[in-house]
């Protein structure tokens, strides 16, 4: 079946340091990827996407781009601000058939201190 | 557009009741789904729904009942509540027929005593 593997955390970063979360997954058949952030008390939102192999999905100095020959989808930032304290999801997608499920990985808890 | 709204916010119930979490979109949105979220679990799929009329079984369905007579509503039954629903509950909606870019509503943090 499909999965998604992210890093475990909590990560914990000092502001404007350099933010990497791993994220890999198996599916049979070829996928659409993305990153949605979930903020304290609130539902989850989109933060990228990647659509095909080499794409590169970015939003708010957020950076992923889809590695086909790695299965990987790494998420990026150069310099956090304690503004992007939140969860950060890895989700994948496979279209067609009778599969109309997002599969999320775990989470990734990252805390930014000023 | 209100998005995904969801009521109520809150709620306890003891073991045994029955309750149903709302669950509205005004975007015209195909497809609506149920997620539960638990600590170290991530996100676990519950029902879904491709369109009005049409309803399916995620990867916890048991001991919830989901229906959708319109396009715009999409509620959650509870059927008899135990401990193990204590969680939080999100609904969520996306324009295609399947779930590629959700939109989620603010959750409905349900505690079973």
């Amino acid at each position: 079946g499909n999965s998604v593997t992210q890093m475990e955390g909590p990560v914990t970063l000092s502001e404007e340091a350099f933010l990497t979360i791993n994220c890999t997954y198996t599916a049979t058949g070829y996928p659409s990827l993305f990153w949605y952030v979930q903020y304290p008390g609130e539902g989850l939102q989109l933060l990228l996407k990647a659509t095909k192999a080499d794409d590169k999905g970015s939003n708010k100095g957020f950076e992923a781009t889809y590695r086909k020959e790695t299965t990987s989808f790494h998420l990026e930032k150069g310099s956090v601000q304690v503004s992007d304290s939140a969860v950060y999801f890895c989700a994948l997608y496979i279209s067609g058939g009778s599969n109309y499920k997002l599969t999320f990985g775990k989470g990734t808890l990252l805390t930014v201190n000023p | 557009n209100a998005g995904v709204t969801q009521t109520p916010k809150f709620q306890v119930l003891k073991t045994g009741q029955s309750m149903t979490l709302q669950c509205a979109q005004d975007m015209n949105h195909e497809y609506m789904s149920w997620y539960r979220q638990d600590p170290g679990m991530g996100l676990r799929l519950i029902h879904y729904s491709v369109g009005a009329g049409i309803t399916d079984q995620g990867e916890v369905p048991n001991g919830y009942n989901v229906s959708r007579s319109t396009t715009e509503d999409f509620p959650l039954r509870l059927l008899s509540a135990a401990p193990s629903q204590t969680s939080v509950y999100f609904c969520a909606s996306s324009y295609n027929r399947g779930p590629r870019e959700q939109y989620f509503g603010p959750g409905t943090r349900l505690t079973v005593t």
